[in-house]
């Protein structure tokens, strides 16, 4: 019930391309979702994140597809550059009756890599 | 502004020893979570906390781990009596108290190795 499930485990994406990763979730309680992008050594840092009221969000480079009724949500990433390889983590979380959120649930990675 | 901040960095112990580390979130911040992440995998929630409150705990191993977040002071993790599995990369993150509060903020992370 808890799960999200992500795809693919990597990704080689020539300069230019666009790159697209997709998670899965099961548990309908959840109503926030983050994606992290990852470098060697850091933290996670957030990227973009979107709600279910929603079916897509764009910020700059980046764009949120979300599909409510399959529990699919993806990161498409335009124009794609080597300073996006990284690892892509997608992410899921519902609030609490405090307002506050819960612990978030993550997508297992993907490692993307941008090729010249 | 300054983020989310962990220390030590990299932390080595052997085996049986204990292993102690620190949150400070970012300013304004009141919401601690600790997360566990291993090697080519994803990270796992371990613990969430408030000030001198801990609210969710289902993460963490019920032995040789506990947290606090006091009222005053970075959050602690501490881990008694460590096992080489237990070397993994353990990251903190913060959320605001209001407005935002979904948006956790991660911080560096500290590498823990036991030999």
């Amino acid at each position: 019930q808890q799960q999200v499930k992500q795809s693919p485990q990597s990704l080689i994406v020539q300069k230019g391309g666009i790159s697209i990763i997709n998670c899965a979730y099961e548990n309908t309680a959840f109503d926030y979702f983050p994606w992290y992008q990852q470098f060697p050594g850091k933290g996670p840092a957030l990227l973009i994140a979107i709600r279910p009221d929603v079916s897509e969000k764009k910020e700059g480079r980046f764009t949120i597809s979300f599909n409510k009724s399959a529990k699919q949500f993806s990161l498409h990433i335009m124009d794609s550059q080597p300073g996006d390889s990284a690892t892509y983590f997608c992410a899921a979380s519902r609030s609490l009756r405090t307002g506050t959120a819960s612990k978030l649930t993550f997508g297992t990675g993907t490692r993307l890599q941008v090729t010249l | 502004n300054a983020g989310v901040m962990q220390n030590p960095r990299h932390l080595v112990r052997r085996r049986g020893q204990e292993a102690r580390l620190r949150c400070s979130p970012m300013k304004g911040h009141s919401h601690v979570y600790w997360y566990r992440q291993l090697p080519e995998e994803g990270l796992k929630f371990m613990v969430y906390l408030q000030k001198e409150n801990i609210i969710d705990e289902s993460g963490m191993p019920k032995e040789r781990f506990s947290a606090e977040f006091p009222k005053e002071g970075p959050s602690i993790l501490r881990i008694q009596q460590v096992v080489r599995g237990d070397s993994a990369a353990y990251f903190c993150a913060s959320s605001p108290a209001s407005g935002g509060r979904e948006t956790q903020y991660f911080g560096p992370g500290t590498r823990l190795l036991v030999l």
